[in-house]
């Protein structure tokens, strides 16, 4: 299976201002796959990010809120806009084999919002 | 859409113990995954098992698709599988995440 990074590990942030996740796989895949974990939860999904159109959104979320890029077929980034404390969650990325197949996740992005 | 439960929710063992993990679904599923998300938050792939049973070291796990539960064997329990369990399926357009089990293996 293909790895997959994501930049920062963790950061804390001020209410208000807005924080870019990084995402990388090492080997082309199609489907990338944004989660966000609140604590003590489970992940729900955030979005479904493909090479070449917009992200899907899943109900609840919203692209003013996360916006998504998707530039090629190894890398995709979450941006949490306007952070309050209750975007304090750990988000995670991941992609499917063969898109709908066997999900791989990355190590996650600890965010703490102050 | 669809429910994802697991039970139990909370698991305390003594290490050498084993358990069982259940995770029930309300409606037919394409796949199932079994992760194990440790104290840092990393999620780790256990099983990709969309029916049948598969085994790996200490794990196995067993989905019976038609009567839509999967179950995950954790025998002789050690500290290091400490954290929460995650079942996750795949209806055909998403995964969905069931409530996970949180375990603490006490030495």
């Amino acid at each position: 299976s293909a790895v997959i990074s994501q930049k920062p590990s963790r950061d804390i942030c001020q209410r208000g201002t807005s924080l870019t996740i990084q995402c990388q796989v090492d080997s082309q895949v199609t489907m990338m796959f944004w989660y966000r974990q609140q604590p003590g939860q489970s992940l729900t999904l955030i979005a479904t990010a493909n090479q070449g159109s917009e992200a899907t959104y899943e109900s609840g979320f919203v692209i003013d809120k996360f916006p998504i890029s998707r530039p090629n077929l190894t890398f995709s980034t979450l941006t949490v806009s306007n952070m309050s404390p209750e975007d304090s969650s750990i988000y995670l990325c991941s992609y499917g084999l063969a898109g709908l197949g066997e999900q791989f996740f990355g190590p996650g992005t600890r965010l703490t919002v102050l | 859409g669809i429910q994802v439960e697991q039970s139990p929710p909370d698991l305390i063992l003594q290490e050498g113990a084993n358990s069982t993990l259940r995770c029930n679904f309300s409606d037919s599923v394409n796949n199932l995954q079994w992760f194990h998300q440790n104290p840092w938050g990393q999620l780790i792939n256990l099983f990709y098992i969309p029916s049948g049973t598969k085994q790996n070291g200490r794990l196995s796990a067993t989905t019976v698709a038609t009567e839509r539960y999967s179950l995950l064997y954790i025998s002789s329990s050690q500290t290091t599988d400490s954290g929460v369990y995650f079942c996750a399926v795949n209806t055909g357009n998403q995964f969905y995440f069931g409530t996970g089990t949180s375990l603490t293996v006490i030495p």
